[in-house]
C-alpha cells in the first residue's frame, strides 16, 4: 500500500461544479498535511495547509478525518483556471519527510 | 508565501557534459532542501534531502556520484548533473521547508534538462 493515495482521475466536471478530491494515508503519526496544485510543465505551488477544524479558502474548503486517515479537498463553483493537477503532501513532525500523493487531474469543462 | 527561486530554468546540453543548477531561499533560511526530478505525465520523484552543512541523503536508486548536492549555505543548495546522457533529460524541482509556519514546502520554478 502507498503511503499517500489519490484517485489520479482526471475529472472532468462542468464550470460552476462542484468537486471533492479525497486522499488517504498510511502513517498514523503523520503531523502535517497540505494541497498543492500544479499546472502543466511548472512547479506546485502551495493551495492551502489542511489544520484538524478543517479549514475554508474563498471556494476551496479541506478537511482532516484523523480517524479514518484521510484528507479532502472541496472546490465549488469550479472556474476553468481550476483545471491543474492537485497533490497531497503528507508530512511527518520532526522528520522534515514529506510524502507526496500521485496527483489527482481536474479539468473543468465550458 | 515564502519564495525559493530556482536557476536556471532552461538548460539544453550535449551528451557527457555536466550540469549546475541552483535552488534559493530568498526571505528565509533553509537547513534543508529537497531535490525531485519529474518526467512528463508523471508525479514528482524525490531524489534526495540536501541538508546546509553535511551532506545529503539520497533516495533509494539515485546515483549520488551522477547528482552531485551541495548545500553550502542556509540559502543555497546546488545540484550538479554529472556526465549527463539523454536519459536524465527532465524537469528538476527543488523545495525549501519555510520554518516560520506549519512546516509548508515552497518550491522553486523548476529547471528543464534537455541532453542532446
Amino acid at each position: 500500500r502507498k503511503e499517500v493515495e489519490q484517485d489520479p482521475g482526471p475529472f472532468n466536471v462542468p464550470e460552476g461544479a462542484t468537486v471533492a478530491f479525497n486522499c488517504t494515508y498510511s502513517n498514523s503519526a503523520s503531523q502535517s498535511f497540505f494541497w498543492y496544485r500544479q499546472d502543466c510543465r511548472k512547479e506546485p505551488k502551495l493551495l492551502m495547509s489542511v489544520y484538524s477544524s478543517g479549514n475554508e479558502d474563498g471556494r476551496f474548503t479541506a478537511q482532516l478525518n484523523r480517524a479514518s486517515q484521510y484528507i479532502s479537498l472541496l472546490i465549488r463553483d469550479s472556474k476553468l483556471s481550476d483545471s491543474a493537477t492537485y497533490l497531497c503532501v503528507v508530512s511527518t513532525s520532526g522528520t522534515y519527510k514529506y510524502i507526496f500523493g500521485t496527483g489527482t487531474r481536474l479539468k473543468v469543462l465550458a | 508565501g515564502a519564495v525559493v527561486s530556482q536557476h536556471p530554468s532552461w538548460v539544453i546540453c550535449k551528451s557527457g557534459t555536466s550540469v549546475k543548477i541552483e535552488c534559493r531561499s530568498l526571505d528565509f533560511q533553509a537547513t534543508t532542501m529537497f531535490w525531485y526530478r519529474q518526467f512528463p505525465k508523471q508525479s514528482l520523484m524525490l531524489m534526495a534531502t540536501s541538508n546546509e552543512g553535511s551532506k545529503a541523503t539520497y533516495e533509494q536508486g539515485v546515483e549520488k556520484d551522477k547528482f552531485l548536492i551541495n548545500h553550502a549555505s542556509l540559502t543555497l543548495s546546488t545540484l550538479t548533473v554529472t556526465s549527463a546522457h539523454p536519459e536524465d533529460s527532465s524537469f528538476y524541482i527543488c523545495s525549501a521547508r519555510d520554518p516560520r509556519g506549519p512546516g509548508e514546502l515552497f518550491f522553486g520554478e523548476g529547471s528543464r534538462l534537455t541532453v542532446l
